[in-house]
């Protein structure tokens, strides 16, 4: 088993609709979980951050993080066009240092269709 | 937070030579990390680089094949050495974001080509 699933999509979905992106992990330890989001050509853009258990809002987007289950989700409010990007989950358990223990989901292809 | 130019952002090299891909940060930070990611593939770790030390490589990489070099606190380089087609791939350098928020920011990529 994986350390991190990721279902790669792609998703298509239309404008305005609600988006739901999930990772798995095996690892109890994770405790920091971060979602980037990735446009073609570039690099990964920090998307949002969160600590253990919970949920985080930033505008569209909700971050919600379930231990219990070792599941977290990204949820993407009125989705638009310019949201058409690859998203990537990242989670590692401990903060800032060496990346060695930061581990990524392959990344779910998202298109949003005007 | 942090921000980051990576260059070139794309080549095409013939197998057998060698590219160096430099990354340059607008701050001074302590560490600076270099990814690949292949078709398909999560980002993996290749080495973290420490100034005024050797780069601390992850398991299935090696020096001899990705030197990197860390002069100062600002810039950092990656050479992919004897290239196979097997080295084709986007090549990454990041830093920690800076701003609170936690996490880590990424330079906009290299993409490599082998032939």
């Amino acid at each position: 088993q994986k350390e991190v699933e990721q279902d790669p999509g792609p998703l298509s979905v239309p404008e305005g609709a609600i988006v739901s992106l999930n990772c798995t992990y095996s690892n109890s330890a994770f405790q920091y979980f971060m979602w980037y989001r990735q446009y073609s050509r570039k690099g990964p853009e920090l998307l949002m951050y969160t600590y253990s258990s919970g949920n985080k809002e930033d505008g569209r987007f909700t971050a919600q993080v379930d231990k219990s289950s070792k599941y977290i989700s990204l949820f993407i409010r009125d989705s638009q066009p310019s949201d058409s990007a690859t998203y990537l989950c990242a989670m590692s358990a401990n903060y800032g240092g060496s990346q060695g223990n930061l581990i990524f989901g392959k990344g779910t292809k998202l298109s949003v269709k005007p | 937070s942090a921000v980051i130019s990576q260059k070139p952002s794309r080549d095409i090299c013939q197998r057998g030579t060698s590219l160096t891909i430099q990354c340059q940060v607008d701050s001074q930070v302590t560490m600076m990390f270099w990814y690949r990611q292949q078709p398909g593939q999560s980002l993996t770790l290749i080495a973290t680089a420490n100034q005024g030390s050797e780069a601390t490589y992850e398991s299935g990489f090696v020096i001899d094949k990705f030197p990197i070099s860390r002069p100062n606190l600002t810039f950092s380089t990656l050479t992919v050495s004897n290239m196979s087609p097997e080295d084709s791939s986007i090549y990454l350098c990041s830093v920690e974001h800076w701003t609170g928020a936690g996490g880590y920011t990424f330079g906009s990529g290299t993409r490599l080509t082998v032939v």
